[in-house]
């Protein structure tokens, strides 16, 4: 069965920090991976995707995502958070018909 | 291209009462799912559909019914609403290509249940 699992609930970094949210997934067949950020009281917006080719995965924002295939891993990072990154991040796994989410990570960022 | 609408955004509900959560996309995917928010829990699948006319159970199917008899539209019914689907019902739309998947999803409806 697919899961995903998002071992931060939560996390606080310095405004201009690096930041890494860790995802792992468990997938029987190839996974399609996602990275989507959920403002409060907002909807979800991607911020990348894999699906095949190219392990480092460049998204909007300044994000970008390595998929791991050994480590079963798909580690969102961005080398200097802003204040307006403060938000609830969300991993996903799935195929084209549905997705299965982890539980979220939410990022706090600190003057 | 309004992509995926969600009617409506706001609901309250007394237990024991129905309603239909509307969903549409003016996009021809073939796909379409129905996800609940709730605090901690991330999204969950409640049902999904390949395609006109077919339709399969998620994670949290109970107490909902879906149907579809168009590509358009997949309505989300809840047949005796109780305070436990109090949520945040997020509807998506995809579709499978060259590039690999593609996913819109709504702005979501925030549902009460009193």
């Amino acid at each position: 069965a697919q899961s995903v699992t998002q071992p931060d609930i939560h996390i606080t970094v310095s405004e201009g920090a690096s930041l890494e949210l860790r995802c792992n997934y468990s997938y029987g067949a190839t996974p399609y991976l996602f990275w989507y950020v959920q403002s409060p009281g907002q909807g979800l917006q991607l911020l990348l995707k894999y699906f095949s080719g190219d392990t480092l995965v460049q998204g909007i924002k300044g994000f970008e995502a390595e998929f791991k295939r050994s480590q079963s891993s798909f580690n969102l990072r961005k080398p200097s958070v802003h204040w307006s990154d403060a938000a609830e991040y969300f991993c996903a796994v799935g195929s084209g018909y549905a997705l299965n989410f982890g539980k979220g990570t939410s990022l706090l960022v600190t003057p | 291209n309004a992509g995926v609408t969600q009617t409506p955004k706001f609901q309250v509900l007394k237990t024991g009462q129905s309603m239909t959560l509307q969903c549409a996309q003016d996009m021809n995917h073939e796909y379409m799912s129905w996800y609940r928010q709730d605090p901690g829990m991330g999204l969950r699948l409640i049902h999904y559909s390949v395609g006109a006319g077919i339709t399969d159970q998620g994670e949290v199917p109970n107490g909902y019914n879906v149907s579809r008899s168009t590509t358009e539209d997949f309505p989300l019914r809840l047949l005796s609403a109780a305070p436990s689907q109090t949520s945040v019902y997020f509807c998506a739309s995809s579709y499978s290509g060259g590039s690999g998947y593609g996913y819109t999803f709504g702005s979501g409806t925030r549902l009460t249940v009193v």
